[in-house]
């Protein structure tokens, strides 16, 4: 069964500053890694996913990740960060295999707030 | 309207009470979930439906009982709920059940059992 770690529960940052969101997983087989955000008062939204090839995926809103397969880790990044991009970050992983174990499953989410 | 809605975005319930989550997906979509979100804790797949039939069903109490008329509506009964149920409810869509398809997300149904 697959596990995913996100280590920080919540990161402040100022605005225009770097940021890297962290998560590992525990698999035993391969695995599709998903990034989703969840802005307040809304549901998910899928910022980026990793199902093969380049190891660094680009998404939308200037985010990107890189899956680290060795490090089981897919952490996000984003260069300089806005005030629009405080919000809650849920990374994912799900099995290729598909049926039961190809169900989404999230890590407990890291908050990011950024400040003026 | 468009993408995944939810109704109500929110409820207050007794223990006693019976009520219903709706959701509508507007996406031509195939396969629909319900999720339960709780606070400090990861999001829970509660049921899954792919093509109208149920795929999922995670080990999830009896007082709560999905039903998927048509690829495009999902509900979610609820009934002699505890307060240990309280929790944003979301529903999602995906074009089928693959693992690689993206999932959209409804805004939620904010429940509170009293």
């Amino acid at each position: 069964a697959q596990s995913v770690t996100q280590l920080d529960s919540q990161v402040p940052v100022f605005e225009e500053a770097p940021v890297e969101l962290r998560c590992n997983y525990s698999s035993s087989v391969s695995v599709y890694l998903f990034w989703y955000v969840q802005y307040p008062n809304q549901g998910l939204q899928l910022l980026l996913k990793y199902l093969s090839g380049s190891t660094l995926v680009k998404g939308i809103n200037g985010f990107e990740a890189e899956f680290n397969k060795s490090q089981t880790s897919f952490h996000l990044r984003k260069p300089s960060v806005h005030i629009s991009d405080t919000a809650e970050y849920f990374c994912a992983v799900s099995d290729p295999r598909g049926g039961s174990q190809g169900n989404l499953i999230f890590g407990k989410g890291t908050k990011l707030s950024v400040k003026p | 309207e468009t993408g995944v809605t939810q109704t109500p975005r929110h409820l207050v319930m007794g223990m006693t009470n019976k009520k219903s989550l709706k959701c509508e997906q507007h996406l031509g979509h195939n396969a629909m979930y319900w999720y339960k979100q709780s606070a400090k804790k990861p999001l829970e797949l509660m049921f899954v439906y792919n093509f109208k039939e149920q795929t999922e069903n995670n080990s999830v109490p009896s007082r709560f009982s999905p039903e998927c008329p048509n690829s495009s509506h999902l509900f979610l009964h609820l009934h002699t709920l505890q307060p240990e149920d309280s929790a944003l409810y979301l529903c999602a869509s995906s074009q089928d059940g693959s693992s690689y398809n993206e999932q959209f997300f409804g805004p939620g149904t904010r429940l509170t059992v009293l």
